[in-house]
């Protein structure tokens, strides 16, 4: 069975500090691996994906994450962080090959502090 | 959020009343899925379709049903069977390893 482990429920980082938001998985085989941000009462919106290729994936409003493979690991980092960022954010995973089931990590919150 | 609509925006139930959510999706996506997001558990998958007329279970399905009659819409009904149905509802459709959702549904139950 597919997992994802989102070890921080919140995460406080200073405005202009880097962040790191951290996710680990499990999944058969190759994985597509995603993360998602939620603001209140909003659905989720796409950040970004790993497939294949670089493990440095780039995503929308300067965010990245990093996949490692040898550590299960998806994290999300961004240089500089804004007060704006504080939201949800979800860590999610698939299996290559099969069927589109997604499972989705708990979520942790990003407070980003003034 | 675009392309998926969800209506309506806040549902407020009766205990013992059944209630159908909406979801419409205009992006041509085949799959269609349902999810349950309670504080601090993420999101569970009620239902989802990958085509017209078929639809499979996921993971939390008891008290809830649904239907695929047209590709762009896939409803949803919390049955009374439903023990604790208050929570939010977010619909989704995938295209192109991509997930894409709908703005959510808050059902609260009086």
């Amino acid at each position: 069975a597919q997992s994802v482990a989102q070890p921080e429920d919140q995460v406080n980082v200073a405005e202009g500090n880097p962040l790191t938001v951290k996710c680990t998985y499990s999944v058969s085989g190759n994985p597509y691996l995603f993360w998602y941000v939620q603001y209140p009462n909003r659905g989720l919106q796409f950040l970004l994906k790993y497939i294949t290729g670089d493990n440095l994936v780039k995503g929308s409003y300067g965010f990245e994450a990093e996949f490692n493979k040898s550590q299960t690991s998806f994290h999300l980092k961004k240089p500089s962080a804004l007060v704006s960022d504080s939201a949800l954010y979800f860590c999610a995973v698939r299996p290559l090959a099969g069927y589109q089931k997604v499972t989705f990590g708990t979520g942790t919150k990003l407070q980003v502090i003034p | 959020d675009g392309g998926i609509t969800q209506s309506p925006k806040y549902l407020f139930r009766k205990e013992g009343q059944n209630v159908t959510l909406s979801c419409e999706q205009n992006l041509n996506h085949d799959a269609m899925y349902w999810y349950r997001q309670d504080p601090g558990q993420g999101l569970r998958l009620i239902y989802y379709s990958q085509i017209v007329n078929d639809f499979q279970k996921g993971d939390i399905a008891e008290g809830y049903s649904v239907s695929r009659e047209k590709k762009e819409s896939f409803p949803l009904t919390v049955t009374s069977a439903q023990k604790n149905p208050t929570a939010f509802y977010l619909c989704a459709s995938f295209s192109v390893n991509t997930q894409y959702f709908g703005p959510g549904t808050r059902l609260t139950v009086l």
